[in-house]
């Protein structure tokens, strides 16, 4: 699987912006780019994803850099709730058989919000 | 609240138990993934089952042994299990073939201790 480097922890005050890198310069060109995030004792849950373009919904927008060598997770106004781990993940979406059901996660990037 | 039910929330077992995990979906999905988490590590993959049949297993030891009896549900038995397999357990499903980049909706796990 292609390799994510994410910074370990990052700290932001509520209601500002906050901006999560990550670095995937092996990435091929079939890969997408998903983000999930952990809250404390619940499940992962998907965040955004995208290929080539800029991504925006309900949640976060996605820029990806114009080399797809790495990407930008926004949170326009962080709140409390938005204090978690941050996944970056690198998934194939080629049909290759079932193989690319496979989401493997990195150690992420853990986000602690400030009141 | 998830859209993937998991029961038990909380399950303590001796070395020598046999017990059950149990997941359930009724968004039609057709693909369902066990993961495995430990105290602040990642998720890392399990099983991941495809039309009810077993597409990948990343090589867990067999006294973890999955079931998936339809479409809805699935089963994770365990037997003679070690404290070291204490972990969260979490299972997730997505729609299936030709939706690779479908998200993984995930429940919120099975607290796991192994006495």
């Amino acid at each position: 699987d292609a390799k994510t480097t994410q910074p370990n922890s990052m700290e932001s005050n509520e209601e500002e912006p906050v901006h999560l890198p990550c670095n995937h310069s092996t990435i091929s060109g079939t890969d997408y780019i998903h983000w999930y995030r952990q809250l404390p004792s619940q499940g992962p849950e998907y965040v955004i994803h995208g290929l080539t373009s800029n991504v925006n919904n309900r949640m976060a927008s996605l820029a990806i850099a114009e080399d797809r060598k790495s990407s930008t997770l926004i949170l326009h106004r962080a709140t409390l709730r938005d204090a978690a781990v941050y996944y970056c993940i690198l998934r194939d979406g080629l049909d290759s058989g079932g193989s690319n059901y496979k989401l493997t996660f990195g150690k992420g990037t853990l986000l602690t919000v400030n009141p | 609240d998830t859209e993937v039910t998991q029961t038990p929330k909380h399950l303590v077992m001796g070395m020598t138990n046999k017990k059950s995990l149990k997941c359930e979906q009724h968004m039609g999905h057709r693909a369902m993934y066990w993961y495995k988490q430990k105290a602040k590590k990642p998720p890392e993959l399990m099983f991941v089952y495809s039309y009810e049949k077993l597409s990948i297993n990343e090589s867990v030891p067999s006294r973890f042994s999955p079931e998936c009896p339809n479409s809805s549900l699935l089963n994770l038995h365990l037997h003679a299990l070690q404290p070291e397999d204490s972990a969260l357990y979490l299972c997730a499903s997505s729609p299936g073939r030709g939706s690779y980049n479908s998200p993984l909706h995930f429940g919120n796990g099975t607290r796991l201790t192994v006495t």
